[in-house]
């Protein structure tokens, strides 16, 4: 079955540490997200990506970065960890004006 | 700019009551999305349902439904018989449709605890 996969599931990092959280997609979804959750505050847009080689910015992607390099993987850079990147992360994909399907999320501790 | 509001934070109900999970939208677009995901205790996000902007029927999925009002931007989720199983965080989200923006603009959530 197609599936959305995010690794680790948990991660521990210190404080100015890179870091990458992947996401891998097998539904073959042209766009694929980033989202961290936050209580009180949902779940917020941090980049997205509507193709190979395309990537965008979302409400909150100061300190992060993605690349896409094939359909499958949108892997999620923190350049220099911080404390208040601390937060779970959601990695989504869709096709068209379908509805998202997400990942089980990662939950990042930064240190 | 759009924004989604789900006003309720929390809200606790004993098991079989029926219980409304509100949410509000603003957006200046006339042709969006609205969705509600489930994401129960082991933290998953799980789809319910999408709505489009011109389809103001009311829904029902079983004992889950939904009220669409665009006089009041507002699209209602009420579960009917509620049960310990639908203990878990709902959140409402919007997605504009004719800026080629695909992501989603969530509320911040409501959670709900249904009480044996």
């Amino acid at each position: 079955d197609a599936e959305i996969t995010q690794s680790p599931r948990h991660k521990i990092t210190e404080t100015g540490r890179q870091v990458t959280l992947a996401c891998h997609q097998t539904w073959n979804h042209n766009n694929m997200f980033w989202y961290r959750q936050d209580l009180g505050h949902g779940l917020r847009l941090i980049h997205y990506s509507y193709g190979v080689h395309d990537t965008n910015k979302g409400e909150v992607s100061d300190g992060y970065s993605v690349s896409r390099s094939n359909t499958e993987d949108l892997p999620l850079t923190l350049e220099s960890a911080a404390s208040s990147q601390t937060s779970v992360y959601f990695c989504a994909s869709s096709v068209g004006q379908n509805e998202q399907y997400f990942g089980p999320g990662t939950r990042l501790t930064v240190t | 700019a759009q924004k989604v509001t789900q006003a309720q934070t929390e809200i606790s109900v004993v098991e079989k009551e029926d219980v409304t999970l509100d949410c509000v939208y603003e957006t200046r677009d006339t042709t969006y999305y609205l969705f509600w995901y489930k994401q129960p205790p082991s933290g998953e996000l799980v789809f319910l349902i999408r709505r489009n902007s011109f389809d103001e029927q009311n829904e029902i999925s079983g004992r889950y439904s939904w009220n669409f009002q665009k006089s009041t931007s507002s699209f209602n989720f009420t579960i009917t018989a509620s049960q310990v199983v639908d203990s878990a965080v709902y959140f409402c989200a919007l997605r504009i449709l004719n800026t080629g923006r695909r992501a989603l603009t969530f509320g911040s959530g409501t959670r709900l605890q249904v009480q044996p």
